[in-house]
């Protein structure tokens, strides 16, 4: 079956980095998604990674390894608006979405 | 900006009746999907469209029907609700099939079936 492994809760302290890790097993690879979802809100798109390495997008940055079947994403001078859950995706085969269910990020001051 | 708007932010229904979920988005995407979410597991898929009066089952399509009469509304029809159909239902939209398509989401419906 399909599987994508995040943990459910995290804490970190405000200024602080964070790395949330994601592992998957999946039929196929086409990419993997991090989205960010403030509670009670829609997911937002973050960042998305194809190819083996690092992406860095301002605070954030995303990882993959396809071999390892792994991906982090770290978070850097965390602030409390970042105090969301975080859902990894992968595309599989099929380009469906396979979801994680996401992990909850908590940030103390 | 873009947009998807979904008709209601909070529902509550009773078991057997028919309901409506209705969601729109102005970026003529030509991919909607609809997605229910609970506690403790991943977005699960319902169904997804790719192009108008097209329609593809998801990973749990039972109990659920969908429409796509136009480009821009995708609707959601529980034919006779139940208690377990209780959760939020998402939608979401993107750009024809490509390797980086992000989806874009509307703000969620939370439904309740008594």
């Amino acid at each position: 079956g399909q599987n994508i492994d995040q943990p459910t809760e995290m804490t970190a302290t405000e200024g602080a980095i964070v790395q949330i890790n994601c592992t998957y097993q999946t039929s196929g690879f086409n990419g993997l998604f991090w989205y960010q979802q403030h509670a009670g809100e829609a997911p937002t798109f973050l960042s998305y990674n194809v190819l083996d390495g690092l992406e860095e997008k301002g605070r954030f940055s995303s990882f993959l390894s396809r071999s390892k079947g792994y991906s982090y994403l770290l978070l850097k001078e965390l602030q409390m608006k970042d105090s969301a859950s975080y859902l990894c995706a992968v595309k599989d085969s099929n380009y469906q979405l396979i979801w994680g269910a996401g992990t909850k990020l908590i940030i103390k001051p | 900006d873009v947009k998807v708007t979904q008709s209601s932010r909070y529902l509550v229904k009773r078991t057997g009746e028919k309901v409506f979920l209705e969601c729109v988005q102005d970026m003529d995407h030509e991919n909607m999907f609809w997605y229910r979410q609970d506690p403790g597991l991943g977005l699960r898929l319902i169904y997804f469209s790719y192009d108008v009066k097209m329609k593809e089952k998801g990973d749990i399509p039972e109990g659920y029907s969908v429409s796509r009469e136009k480009k821009e509304r995708f609707s959601l029809i529980l034919e006779s609700a139940s208690t377990n159909q209780t959760s939020m239902y998402l939608c979401a939209s993107s750009p024809l099939a490509g390797h980086s398509d992000e989806q874009y989401f509307g703000p969620g419906t939370r439904l309740t079936v008594t």
